[in-house]
């Protein structure tokens, strides 16, 4: 089966820089995904990284070590609207199912 | 371009009614799938289709139908709703890259 972990919850202070880790556990894993939802939004994709290393997209990265199971969501020059819910999510080999964790709720202060 | 639309958005049930939940995607995309999202579980994939006529489970079915019977429709039937199905329910849509469309969610309660 296939599983993800993350953070429920993660604060930061506007300016600064957080990461959001996800370590997973599948059988048949084909790539990390992340999608960003604001309250009573939809989900929106962000990045996917199907090899290991780091990703890059503006202010956003994402980082994947596939012999860890591991990855993270780095976000900098944090922002007021950049509080969301983040979810990682996991594409089975098959390219057919994508499961995606419970999502982390990221709150930024002023 | 309208990418996933979804009806309804909000909607309320007895106990034992049944409904169906639309999707239509005008992306041509293939591949499709429905998720249920409560509050502190994330997405739940409820069943999925790689194409018309091809559907499959997800990781919880129980209690819903799907049927693809063309390319740009693929809509959720509940049976026989319960209070456990009051849920926030998202259509999705992909190439076959990785990138997921969401629909704007279509809000369920059942009473």
């Amino acid at each position: 089966g296939q599983s993800l972990e993350q953070p429920s919850e993660v604060t930061a202070v506007e300016g600064a820089i957080v990461q959001i880790n996800c370590t997973y556990q599948t059988s048949g894993f084909y790539g990390l995904s992340w999608y960003q939802q604001h309250d009573g939004g939809a989900p929106t994709f962000l990045s996917y990284n199907a090899l290991d290393g780091l990703e890059e997209t503006g202010r956003f990265s994402s980082f994947l070590s596939r012999s860890d199971s591991y990855g993270y969501l780095l976000l900098q020059e944090l922002q007021m609207k950049d509080s969301a819910s983040y979810f990682c999510a996991g594409l089975n080999t098959g390219g057919f199912k994508t499961i995606f964790g419970a999502g982390t709720r990221l709150f930024v202060k002023a | 371009n309208a990418g996933v639309t979804q009806t309804p958005k909000f909607q309320v049930l007895k106990t034992g009614q049944s409904m169906t939940l639309q999707c239509a995607q005008d992306m041509n995309h293939e591949y499709m799938s429905w998720y249920r999202q409560d509050p502190g579980m994330g997405l739940r994939l409820i069943h999925y289709s790689v194409g018309a006529g091809i559907t499959d489970q997800g990781e919880v079915p129980n209690g819903y139908n799907v049927s693809r019977s063309t390319t740009e429709d693929f809509p959720l039937r509940l049976l026989s709703a319960a209070p456990s199905q009051t849920s926030v329910y998202f259509c999705a849509s992909r190439e076959s890259g990785n990138t997921i469309y969401f629909g704007e969610g279509s809000w369920l309660t059942v009473v």
